[in-house]
């Protein structure tokens, strides 16, 4: 199927465990990102890609490392979870960045208890 | 940095008219707005990517104002469809950074 998937989406984990969210877009487009929701914080940048191994921090990357070995692949690891990091979490694509709209995928709900 | 929404939250009765605005202290090179449903991720509405540029989309129309460093979703003759949370998000560098959003409520 054509779009962007999310797996999981749910998830539960304990404190102090690494945990990955995976991220796929079948389009090719060349930026994919990593958004954290929360209540009163609207979407918040994690990390981004502009194209296959090349990864940039947004505003809250402390805790979370990412990879992309390949175009459609974007996942997103908490290498120690905290319950801070409790969120829906997006991954999104876009074709051409700020000049093209991005697609969300159905999100990750998260627990870290 | 992050935009700037206004209202925080609106309640309509279907038919009547709204204006979400976002406004950024940074300049801006292109503007985004969303809408995200309840339970569900943000779907694209519109781009505008040059100051005094106004898209529309059926009754839901936008402006930038490059000088002013804002922009502006109006929605005319609301629907009980409209009702979501509607987000701006606004270029950076290489990435965008979205406001934390306008509840809107289209009430019958």
């Amino acid at each position: 199927d054509a779009g962007i998937t999310q797996s999981p989406r749910y998830k539960i984990t304990e404190t102090g465990r690494q945990v990955t969210l995976m991220c796929h877009q079948t389009w090719s487009h060349s930026y994919m990102f990593w958004y954290r929701q929360d209540l009163g914080h609207g979407l918040r940048l994690i990390y981004y890609s502009a194209a296959a191994d090349i990864t940039d921090k947004g505003e809250v990357p402390d805790g979370y490392v990412v990879s992309r070995s390949k175009t459609e692949n974007f996942p997103l690891t908490l290498e120690s979870a905290t319950r801070s990091q409790t969120s829906v979490y997006f991954c999104a694509s876009s074709e051409g960045h700020l000049a093209s709209g991005y697609t969300f995928g159905s999100g990750t709900r998260l627990t870290v208890v | 940095q992050q935009p700037v929404q206004s209202p925080q939250a609106v309640i309509l009765r279907e038919g009547e008219d709204a204006v979400i605005n976002c406004s950024s202290s940074k300049a801006l090179y292109s503007v985004h707005w969303y809408r995200q449903k309840h339970g569900e991720a943000p779907v694209f509405l519109m781009i505008l990517l040059k100051g005094g540029e106004q898209k529309g989309h059926e009754k839901i129309s936008a402006s930038f104002n490059e000088k002013k460093q804002q922009s502006s979703l109006y929605l005319t003759a609301s629907q009980l469809s409209y009702s979501g949370t509607y987000f701006c998000g606004t270029g950076g560098n290489n990435d965008m950074r979205f406001g934390a959003g306008t509840r809107l409520t289209v009430k019958p």
